[in-house]
């Protein structure tokens, strides 16, 4: 199986700042790996796919990057609304797995 | 637009059976996998199983194989979750979404809640 790590568990940063998650995985899994973001009480919802993908109707401060192992999602220029739980996920083979998820909180 | 809408989850006892639903519209269901996600109280998304379009394959994380099965009935548009001999760590807010390997999950259903406990 393939286990995906996230750093850092948590972070709390001001509005507009840049703020960095990373995801690895425990083996090549290409540029199979997705963001999501989940509020509380939510369902999760897409922001980025084949790592650098943004999608559709997710704001241009969000970016990701990466390949292979190691992946970034970026935030670029916090907002408040960006308060939330964050999980990478790679979709190269199943079982399809998760990070553990990055709580951001704001400052 | 596109929609998912889960329904029948609930209350069941350790052992028992329940099945889920996903109601799918805005988008030809048949031509996309389909997968359940679940999320216990307080922790992570856990991959539950998915099912491919067309030939339907199906994948089972190891934790549920043997006891729940994944199905499609792409006549209805709708995704089921059999879940039988279920145990207290199935207890969880089940997603249904929309993808499967090598896709991502783009699009969410809201949930539906399921309490495994006598």
């Amino acid at each position: 199986d393939i286990q995906m790590t996230q750093s850092p568990s948590s972070l709390s940063a001001s509005v507009g700042d840049r703020v960095t998650i990373t995801c690895r995985a425990s083996q090549s899994i290409s540029s199979y790996l997705n963001w999501y973001q989940q509020k509380p009480g939510k369902a999760p919802k897409l922001l980025m796919y084949i790592a650098s993908r943004l999608e559709s109707g997710v704001p241009s401060r969000f970016s990701g990057g990466g390949s292979g192992t190691e992946f970034t999602l970026t935030i670029s220029g916090l907002q408040p609304e960006d308060s939330a739980t964050y999980y990478c996920q790679q979709c190269y083979s199943t079982p399809l797995t998760f990070g553990g998820g990055t709580k951001v909180e704001i400052k | 637009e596109v929609q998912l809408l889960e329904s029948g989850g609930g209350l069941v006892q350790p052992g028992g059976s329940l099945r889920l639903s996903c109601a799918a519209s805005g988008f030809t269901f048949s031509s996309y996998a389909m997968t359940w996600v679940r999320q216990a109280p307080g922790k992570g998304l856990e991959w539950v199983a998915s099912i491919s379009a067309s030939v339907s394959n199906t994948y089972y994380a190891d934790s549920v194989q043997g006891r729940f099965t994944i199905s499609r009935d792409d006549s209805k548009n709708t995704l089921y979750l059999q879940m039988n001999s279920p145990r207290a760590g199935d207890t969880a807010e089940y997603y249904c979404a929309k993808g499967g390997r090598l896709e991502p999950f783009d699009c969410w259903g809201q949930g539906t809640l399921v309490t495994v406990s006598s």
